[in-house]
């Protein structure tokens, strides 16, 4: 079974400056997917990005890129220029090829942007 | 698109009662799946589905019973609730490939007296 762990369960960064979020995971699976998602105070979840992990180029999504180290499984988001809107809980996530209809979250951090 | 779409939003219940959670996706997706969220928690995955008539049991499967009769729907009954129970509860669909991300509906938050 898959594991999943954020060791950071809040996090604090001031307006502009630069954060990361730390995601471990444990699996047997070769070829699978890593994804992070935020939630807001509204409660919706929105994916911020995802990483396949046959690839090596570390995935990037305007402010948000991720440090992916499949050796270590280990998948850290770093968000730049953060922004008050950036508040929100996020979630590590793991999907394996074999059993793509089953994801695996960590318990979350929860970031708080401070002006 | 109305896109995941979850009734009711609130619901109280008292120990012993049964209800369902409606979930439906108009976005032809083969998957969906059923997430417990508890207070500090992340989301636990309950009950989970790869198509019309297939259903499978996640981490936390107890209490709760599923069926797929359409792709568009996946209701989650609450056999005889707990409080235990209380929770905010999440339902997600994604297409049948790992690397497609999962969209979540907006959640009930549901309590048990």
């Amino acid at each position: 079974a898959q594991t999943v762990t954020q060791s950071q369960p809040e996090m604090s960064v001031q307006e502009a400056e630069t954060v990361t979020l730390s995601c471990t995971y444990d699996t047997s699976e070769s070829n699978y997917y890593l994804f992070w998602y935020k939630q807001p105070p509204s409660r919706q979840m929105i994916l911020v990005i995802r990483q396949e992990a046959y690839k090596q180029q570390n995935a990037t999504e305007n402010r948000f890129s991720v440090n992916f180290q499949k050796a270590a499984k280990s998948f850290s988001l770093k968000i730049s220029d953060s922004q008050l809107g950036d508040t929100a809980m996020y979630f590590c996530a793991f999907t394996g090829n074999t059993n793509a209809g089953k994801s695996t979250f960590g318990d979350g951090t929860t970031l708080t942007v401070k002006p | 698109n109305a896109g995941v779409t979850q009734t009711p939003k609130f619901q109280v219940l008292k120990t012993g009662q049964s209800m369902t959670l409606q979930c439906a996706q108009d976005m032809n997706h083969e998957y969906m799946s059923w997430y417990r969220q508890d207070p500090g928690m992340g989301l636990r995955l309950i009950h989970y589905s790869v198509g019309a008539g297939i259903t499978d049991q996640g981490e936390v499967p107890n209490g709760y019973n599923v069926s797929r009769s359409t792709t568009e729907d996946f209701p989650l009954r609450l056999l005889s609730a707990a409080p235990s129970q209380t929770s905010v509860y999440f339902c997600a669909s994604s297409y049948s490939r790992p690397a497609y991300e999962q969209y979540f509906g907006p959640g009930t938050r549901l309590t048990v007296t």
